[in-house]
């Protein structure tokens, strides 16, 4: 099955700068995810992008995707200590309620 | 906000064991989905389910079975657990129909098989 993969794998930065992660997948879709997990929970939906949409705002992150490339990126501005998680991007390839997920980006934000 | 409960965080079973992990949603949500999650491996899709009674396998359904008896519970079964299947699980429901729809995951059960 097809999956996204993000780049790049781990991400350390600084309280206040911004963080960018990108994915990338391999066939058509129907829409894009961004998930966050904290260590030892479970996955949080951040942002839904469709095949037609360009680019999506939501509070600090912005999300672009570009189909003609099959990538997208995550970025999260001005980041907090407590933006510290795994994020995934997840790809909804035929429109029949299947995901599949890239093996997720550790961000470390240090205060 | 969506509710998913799993039953629970940690677990620990033997190899042989039959194990059951449960999950319930709040939201009447038609779909149902079962993941494990390993380092380096990211979410594998062990099965989902559509509608009361009805399943559908995954990517790895192999060693696993599921049940879905009433609409909001959806319990997934190790036959005969084995070591290989210590792992976390998570449980993720969608409303159906509706492609851009987020799936709304559980926090998880850490299992592991001695």
């Amino acid at each position: 099955s097809q999956q996204g993969e993000e780049d790049p794998q781990a991400l350390s930065i600084q309280e206040g700068e911004n963080a960018t992660m990108n994915c990338s997948y391999k066939t058509s879709i129907n829409n894009l995810q961004w998930y966050r997990q904290n260590s030892g929970r479970g996955l949080v939906h951040l942002i839904l992008i469709r095949s037609n949409e360009r680019e999506k705002h939501s509070g600090r992150l912005r999300v672009t995707l570009d189909t003609s490339k099959k990538s997208s990126s995550l970025l999260i501005t001005a980041s907090r200590a407590a933006d510290t998680a795994s994020y995934f991007c997840a790809t909804d390839a035929r429109g029949n309620n299947r995901l599949a997920f890239g093996k997720g980006n550790q961000v470390v934000v240090i205060p | 906000d969506v509710k998913v409960t799993q039953s629970s965080r940690y677990l620990v079973k033997r190899t042989g064991e039959k194990v059951f992990l449960e999950c319930v949603q709040d939201m009447d949500h038609e779909n149902m989905f079962w993941y494990r999650q390993d380092p380096g491996l990211g979410l594998r899709l062990i099965y989902f389910s559509y509608d009361v009674k009805m399943k559908e396998k995954g990517d790895i359904p192999e060693g696993y079975s599921v049940s879905r008896e009433k609409k909001e519970r959806f319990s997934l079964i190790l036959e005969s657990a084995s070591t290989n299947q210590t792992s976390m699980y998570l449980c993720a429901s969608k409303v159906r129909d509706r492609f851009n729809q987020p799936q709304h995951f559980g926090d998880g059960t850490r299992l592991s098989i001695l």
